[in-house]
């Protein structure tokens, strides 16, 4: 079993839509989650960093960590054909000395 | 624009060569780590710098090997290559636990 998954998609919405992209994990000591958005023949950018449990909002995205169930959750809101892209999750225990990376979901939005 | 900066952007080399990937991390991070990015693997981690010292290692190959210099820019080294080394290698810095990635090296080995 990987330490974190992440269904690879892919994922097509139209404009608009609202989309939830999920990873679960099973190290109970991963206390920083991340998000990246990587587009094609670029680096992952970072969207969002939490630590620990709760919510955190910017923008269009909202993310959502619940540690009791390990389960991150990135949300986008009124999603464009930008957004487009490969959503990464990432999270590491306290120090962050070794951060693991879900695989990846492919998100289309369709003008 | 990350401030990371990766060179060369792509590398055409034939199996059993040697070559040297660069990272020059954001002004003021300590932090570099390497990464290897390949379709059916995703995103693995390779080793971690801080510093110049040597702080995590992940998957990465004995073939391979890695150190950060005293101006903190650093340095993959990829030997006796493989087909199956082909990939896009990926360094990012960081503060804390939140990478910044450069755009990468394209590595193409025939």
């Amino acid at each position: 079993q990987k330490e974190v998954e992440q269904d690879p998609g892919p994922l097509s919405v139209p404009e608009g839509a609202i989309v939830s992209l999920n990873c679960t994990y099973s190290n109970s000591a991963f206390q920083y989650f991340m998000w990246y958005r990587q587009y094609s023949r670029k680096g992952p950018e970072l969207l969002m960093y939490t630590y620990s449990s709760g919510n955190k909002e910017d923008g269009r995205f909202t993310a959502q960590v619940d540690k009791s169930s390990k389960y991150i959750s990135l949300f986008i809101r009124d999603s464009q054909p930008s957004d487009s892209a490969t959503y990464l999750c990432a999270m590491s225990e306290t120090g962050g000395f070794k951060t693991i990376f879900g695989a990846g979901t492919r998100l289309f939005v369709k003008a | 624009d990350s401030g990371v900066t990766q060179t060369p952007k792509h590398l055409i080399t034939a199996t059993g060569q040697r070559v040297t990937l660069r990272c020059s991390p954001r002004s003021g991070d300590l932090s570099v780590y390497w990464y290897q990015q390949s379709l059916d693997q995703g995103l693995q981690f390779l080793i971690q710098y801080y510093n110049g010292e040597e702080r995590a290692k992940g998957n990465i190959l004995e073939r391979f090997s890695a150190q950060q210099f005293p101006d903190l820019h650093s340095e993959l080294n990829l030997s006796s290559l493989e087909l199956g080394d082909s990939a896009l290698y990926f360094c990012a810095s960081s503060v804390d636990s939140g990478h910044h990635f450069g755009n990468g090296t394209r590595l193409t080995v025939t």
